[in-house]
């Protein structure tokens, strides 16, 4: 079975564009997280969803976004870009109930803002 | 509100030496805890978690960790280092209790060298 699958796992972009970043689910997996890591923050969530519903959001502004398609697969797009968003975003993904399930993690999108 | 800490950023012991990870937490709610691995430029592994019912749990790679309520504390052990447990380790807790990975607070990580 096919793990967990983001795109693209580098980007370069400049301030005030904006990005999309993907992330495909294990098969069968409803359960979508996203995570940021950097160095002076650490790790972070994001948000979840699950059956296309954002079930929980971390503490990020508005220009983070996020959503799910009917086949699972998620999207995070951050607009008007700002150097601190320089990241590694993490996706993971889970059956259902995450407090029964185990989650997996993809290996990440590296996002450089210049 | 919720919190972890987790007490050192970097830890070395000896291979074949018991490594001992430390993590307390806060939380205003039964917590969930969880510990993740996570390998140099690699992603996050979950190694294991606490949800309900029995404090001590067992994980991968033969780690474990048990919660403990009144010290608020839920460390990670394993009784014999190997030269591959090299990695940062990074506790977290959710206020969950109706499942789903909640909103989720990681503490800043432990680096772990193991010393041939």
């Amino acid at each position: 079975k096919a793990g967990v699958t983001q795109t693209p796992r580098y980007l370069i972009k400049t301030r005030g564009q904006q990005v999309t970043l993907s992330c495909s689910p294990i098969s069968g997996h409803r359960s979508v997280s996203w995570y940021q890591q950097t160095p002076g923050q650490g790790l972070q969530f994001l948000f979840e969803y699950f059956s296309e519903t954002q079930r929980n959001k971390g503490n990020f502004p508005g220009r983070f976004s996020g959503r799910q398609f009917s086949n699972s697969r998620s999207e995070m797009n951050v607009s008007t870009l700002e150097l601190g968003d320089s990241a590694l975003y993490l996706c993971a993904s889970s059956l259902s109930d995450g407090s029964q399930e185990t989650q997996y993690f993809g290996p990440g999108t590296r996002l450089l803002v210049l | 509100a919720q919190s972890v800490t987790q007490l050192g950023s970097h830890v070395s012991v000896s291979e074949g030496a018991l490594v001992l990870l430390r993590c307390n937490y806060s939380s205003s709610v039964p917590p969930y805890l969880f510990w993740y691995v996570q390998y140099p430029n690699q992603g996050l592994q979950l190694l294991l978690k606490y949800t309900t019912g029995a404090t001590l749990v067992k994980g991968i790679n033969g780690f474990e960790a048990e919660f403990k309520k009144s010290e608020t504390s839920f460390h990670l052990t394993k009784p014999s280092a190997h030269m591959s447990d090299a990695a940062e380790y990074f506790c977290a807790v959710s206020g969950g209790h109706s499942g789903g990975y909640q909103k989720v607070t990681f503490g800043t990580g432990t680096k772990l060298q193991v010393i041939p």
